[in-house]
């Protein structure tokens, strides 16, 4: 099956400094890659679709200034938070392989677990 | 109302049981139907997914959609403690030219030894 490489599992940075998250493809090529969020106990929240080429698509009430995401192959989207607070510690999933066909699912990576402290 | 609804649980089953997964879904527009797994700590992997009415089978596993009643279900059968997990269901939903994947909220299965 496809597999998606998500890179770090795990960082912890200060209030104020910016985190950049990796998330490649590595068996096949992924023009649309998905970026979510979850917080303890808590669904799968979308943030944002990472389309290769062009301008990320945001879903309503994130703020594409601070979650920075960038497309630029297609085997590689790249998540920043910038300026990173204790309120975005969170775990960060990114997943690609779904083409959007009835029989196209997604594949996640292993997730980044992020601690602002 | 939301896209994607399950029940939170926990559900509880004994172990060698069969467990039923439900989850009711808003747009009838939805073309497919996925059923992740997920494990404390961990991000979802792929059980199995399903785009035409019925039944689908998968080892110990069996998806069943439903679209005149928008609903998909997973049955596990002789259910194993190693079960105990969050199951997700989610739908492709084509938007504006491309499309999502929208997830419900999981529901928490713990299979009892």
């Amino acid at each position: 099956g496809a597999v998606v490489s998500q890179h770090p599992s795990r960082v912890i940075c200060k209030s104020g400094t910016s985190v950049k998250i990796e998330c490649r493809s590595l068996d096949f090529q992924a023009t649309t890659m998905f970026w979510y969020r979850q917080f303890p106990k808590k669904s799968l929240m979308l943030m944002a679709t990472s389309n290769e080429g062009s301008k990320a698509t945001y879903e309503q009430g994130v703020e594409k200034d601070k979650f920075l995401i960038n497309h630029a192959s297609l085997t590689l989207s790249t998540l920043t938070v910038t300026s990173a607070h204790p309120e975005d510690s969170s775990f960060y999933i990114c997943s690609a392989g779904g083409r959007g066909a009835m029989d196209s699912p997604l594949h996640f990576g292993n997730g980044t677990r992020l601690t602002v402290t | 109302q939301k896209e994607v609804e399950q029940n939170s649980g926990p559900l509880s089953v004994p172990e060698g049981a069969i467990a039923s997964l439900n989850c009711t879904y808003s747009d009838r527009g939805s073309q497919s139907f996925f059923w992740y797994r997920q494990y404390s700590g961990k991000s979802p992997e792929l059980i199995m997914f399903i785009y035409s009415n019925g039944d689908k089978e998968d080892g110990r596993f069996t998806a069943q959609l439903n679209k005149a009643s928008q609903y998909v279900s997973l049955l596990i059968r002789d259910s194993q403690p190693s079960d105990s997990a969050t199951y997700l269901c989610a739908v492709n939903k084509a938007t504006s030219g491309t499309y999502k994947y929208i997830f419900g909220t999981g529901t928490r299965l713990k299979v009892l030894a």
